[in-house]
C-alpha cells in the first residue's frame, strides 16, 4: 500500500531563505506525486505534480520539487522564502496500479520570519 | 459548476444528532473523495466514488459513518449518533478519474459536536 511521510511537522525560515519541505513515499510502482498547499483559512489548492514526464517539476509561485526514484523522495524547494508562502504543505501520492486514490501526508506547516 | 461546492460550510451540532454533509463536484468529473482534516492534523481518505459506486470505503471510521452519491453528481456523506471526536473539517474533492489528475478540494464542511 502506498504511503506519504514528512520529515517536520513544522519548519521556519527567514524571509529570502532556502525553502526545503521533506516528502519520501512509498509505493510499488512509481507513483504520481503532488504537492498542495492550504493558506490559512483557504482550501487546499495544487502546486505541481509529478506524473513520469521530467523528473524536475515547476509550480505556481516559484516553487519546484525533484522526483528521485532511488531514493524516493519528492522534497518541494523554494529558492527565496516570501512572507506569503506561510502555509500548510501537503505531499500526497497516487498509485497507478489501482484507481485514483490520492494519499497525503501529515502535512507541513512553513513559517516564514521577518 | 465552477468549482467544488459544500454545504454547510459550518455545523454545530449536539452529540448524539445525525449531521449531512453535501458536496457538489465540478461538473463532468466522475470521481469524488472524501477526507477529513481535524486540528492540526493531515487529511485523512474517508471514501472514494467512482460515478455512483464506492470501489474504496476503507477509510470510514466506524459504522455511524456513511456516503452515497447519486446520478454520477452530488455526495452526502452522513454522520450518525455524532461524536466529540467527529468534530473536523470534512473536505470533498472531485477529479475526472483519469489516473494522475489534478484532484480539486471544497472549501470544507466544518463540523463541531458540543
Amino acid at each position: 500500500a502506498q504511503s506519504v511521510t514528512q520529515l517536520g511537522s513544522h519548519v521556519s525560515v527567514s524571509e529570502g531563505a532556502l525553502v526545503l519541505l521533506r516528502c519520501n513515499y512509498s509505493s510499488s510502482v512509481p507513483p504520481y506525486l503532488f504537492w498542495y498547499v492550504q493558506y490559512p483559512n483557504q482550501g487546499l489548492q495544487l502546486l505541481l505534480k509529478y506524473t513520469s514526464a521530467a523528473t524536475l517539476v515547476k509550480g505556481i509561485n516559484g516553487f519546484e520539487a525533484e522526483f528521485k526514484k532511488s531514493e524516493t523522495s519528492f522534497h518541494l524547494t523554494k529558492p527565496s522564502a516570501h512572507m506569503s508562502d506561510a502555509a500548510e504543505y501537503f505531499c500526497a501520492v497516487s498509485d497507478k496500479t489501482s484507481y485514483d486514490k490520492v494519499i497525503f501526508g501529515p502535512g507541513t506547516s512553513l513559517s516564514v520570519i521577518p | 459548476g465552477a468549482g467544488v461546492s459544500q454545504s454547510p460550510s459550518n455545523k454545530v451540532t449536539e452529540k448524539g444528532k445525525d449531521v449531512e454533509l453535501r458536496c457538489d463536484p465540478i461538473s463532468g468529473h466522475t470521481a469524488l473523495y472524501w477526507y477529513r482534516q481535524s486540528l492540526g492534523q493531515g487529511l485523512e481518505f474517508l471514501i472514494y466514488f467512482q460515478g455512483n459506486s464506492a470501489p474504496d470505503k476503507s477509510g470510514l471510521p466506524s459504522d455511524r459513518f456513511s456516503a452515497e452519491r447519486t446520478g454520477g453528481s452530488v455526495s452526502t456523506l452522513t454522520i450518525q449518533r455524532t461524536q466529540q471526536e467527529d468534530s473536523a473539517v470534512y473536505l470533498c474533492a472531485s477529479t475526472s478519474g483519469n489516473s494522475g489528475n489534478t484532484i480539486y478540494f471544497g472549501e470544507g464542511s466544518w463540523l463541531t459536536v458540543v
